[in-house]
């Protein structure tokens, strides 16, 4: 069965950063693209960045380019979302999700149950 | 890189068939045909539904398929029930090898 479970999400201060973490299990990691998905309160999803099963390609939203790095670790089966100098926009929950294949341009057949990132002084 | 246009709501009654469209640009939604739809519950991780425009994951209901023409994609739910009642996006490849969402719609079973 196909797991993924996110941690790191927080509250933080503007200009501040937090690391997001996503560990799967139930497939092999390393065959298929992950994505970073995020969902501001009340509002609709927002494909944040995305990386592929090797890890040599990624990917981001303009919104996040410059601030955020996404990674991988095959040996431990973890994704992360490095996020610095964040705003109040980005306030969200942020979603792991597994792609469907090798690259993350097909769509994202399963997905954490999300972390909340709280940007706010 | 804009979001692509859906309708905010669209309803139905029980067994009635929907039609959610997924507006884009020949950079996105036209440029390949890697379109996926996902429903969403309240308080709940979104689900995908369909993938590369037209396929069905499995364990998804038959009663949901995609297609797409030009710039405009679509997700149709035929046999409309109450468990579809849920947020649907649609998403898309871009030439910029990036992802776009639609801005979601709200289905109501009436």
């Amino acid at each position: 069965e196909v797991q993924l479970l996110e941690s790191g999400g927080g509250l933080v201060q503007p200009g501040g950063s937090l690391r997001l973490s996503c560990a799967a299990s139930g497939f092999t990691f390393s065959s298929n693209a992950m994505s970073w998905v995020r969902q501001a309160p009340g509002k609709g999803l927002e494909w944040v960045s995305g990386i592929s099963g090797s890890g040599d390609n990624t990917k981001y939203a303009d919104s996040v380019k410059g601030r955020f790095t996404i990674s991988r670790d095959s040996s431990k089966n973890t994704l992360y979302l490095q996020m610095n100098s964040l705003r109040a926009e980005d306030t969200a929950v942020y979603y792991c999700a597994k792609v469907v294949s090798y690259d993350f341009w097909r769509g994202e057949d399963y997905w954490g149950q999300g972390t909340l990132v709280t940007v706010s002084s | 890189q804009s979001a692509l246009t859906q309708p905010a709501s669209v309803s139905g009654s029980p067994g009635q068939s929907i039609t959610i469209s997924c507006t884009g640009t020949s950079s996105d939604v036209g440029f390949y045909n890697y379109v996926s739809w996902y429903q969403q519950h309240p308080g709940k991780a979104p689900k995908l539904m369909i993938y590369d425009v037209s396929n069905r994951p499995s364990g998804v209901s038959n009663r949901f398929s995609g297609s797409k023409s030009g710039n405009t994609a679509s997700l149709t739910i035929s046999g409309l029930q109450a468990e579809d009642e849920a947020d649907y996006y649609c998403s898309s490849y871009t030439s910029s090898s990036t992802r776009v969402f639609g801005t979601g719609t709200k289905v109501t079973v009436l």
